[in-house]
């Protein structure tokens, strides 16, 4: 069946430094890949999400590469800012998404 | 554009009790989605409508939970007699279609239950 796993947690680091949040996948098709970001208290809503064409989406800073090879999609940022502490779901769909566990990203300065 | 709504945005039970969650998705947006997201876990599907139509409940628990869409707007998800077990934010997410790239969801910001 279908699932997302996302190995980290909690990933702590110092604003300034790159972030890069692990996401795999396991699909019968070939689905699209997502990333939405939760802060405290609120709604999960869209970071960005992959395209059909292989191009690069990127959002805020923050990008991701689809690697069919690998069943990756890592997102990733050069510069952390204290605004990102957040959670952030990788999610996949093919009729149904699927939610990975979420990874905790605190941003300290 | 009005985003999805939610009604409660808490509610606080005990065991046995009964309680309703109420949902108003992006107009236009034929597909709806009620999720359950216990703490520190993903969304997990509960079930999703196309229209007022039942597309997937596979992970609906029968015996308490039902979830209408009767007019293919708004929807209503209800717990019948609620468990400890059923502690968690309750989110509604709306998209304009299924399938492929259209499948962004727009959630609404959720309804936190406790179960004591």
């Amino acid at each position: 069946g279908d699932s997302v796993t996302q190995t980290e947690g909690l990933v702590t680091l110092t604003e300034g430094l790159p972030v890069m949040l692990n996401c795999t996948y396991q699909s019968t098709y070939s689905p699209f890949l997502f990333w939405y970001v939760q802060h405290l208290n609120e709604a999960p809503k869209l970071l960005l999400k992959s395209f059909t064409d292989n191009k690069r989406p990127e959002h805020q800073g923050f990008h991701a590469t689809l690697h069919k090879s690998s069943s990756s999609f890592h997102l990733q940022k050069s510069s952390a800012q204290l605004s990102d502490s957040a959670l952030y779901y990788c999610a996949l769909t093919n009729n149904r998404i699927f939610f990975g566990d979420g990874t905790q990203l605190v941003v300290k300065p | 554009e009005a985003g999805v709504t939610q009604s409660p945005r808490y509610a606080v039970l005990q065991e046995g009790q009964a309680v309703s969650f109420w949902c108003d998705p992006i107009s236009g947006h034929d597909t709806l989605y009620w999720y359950q997201q216990p703490r520190d876990q993903g969304p997990q599907l509960l079930v999703y409508f196309r229209d007022e139509a039942v597309i997937d409940n596979s992970q609906l628990p029968s015996d308490r939970f039902s979830a209408v869409r009767p007019k293919g707007t708004n929807s209503t998800l209800k717990i019948q007699s609620a468990k400890q077990g059923d502690t968690a934010t309750y989110l509604c997410a709306s998209s304009p279609g299924t399938g492929g790239i259209q499948n962004t969801l727009y959630f609404g910001a959720g309804t936190r239950l406790s179960v004591l």
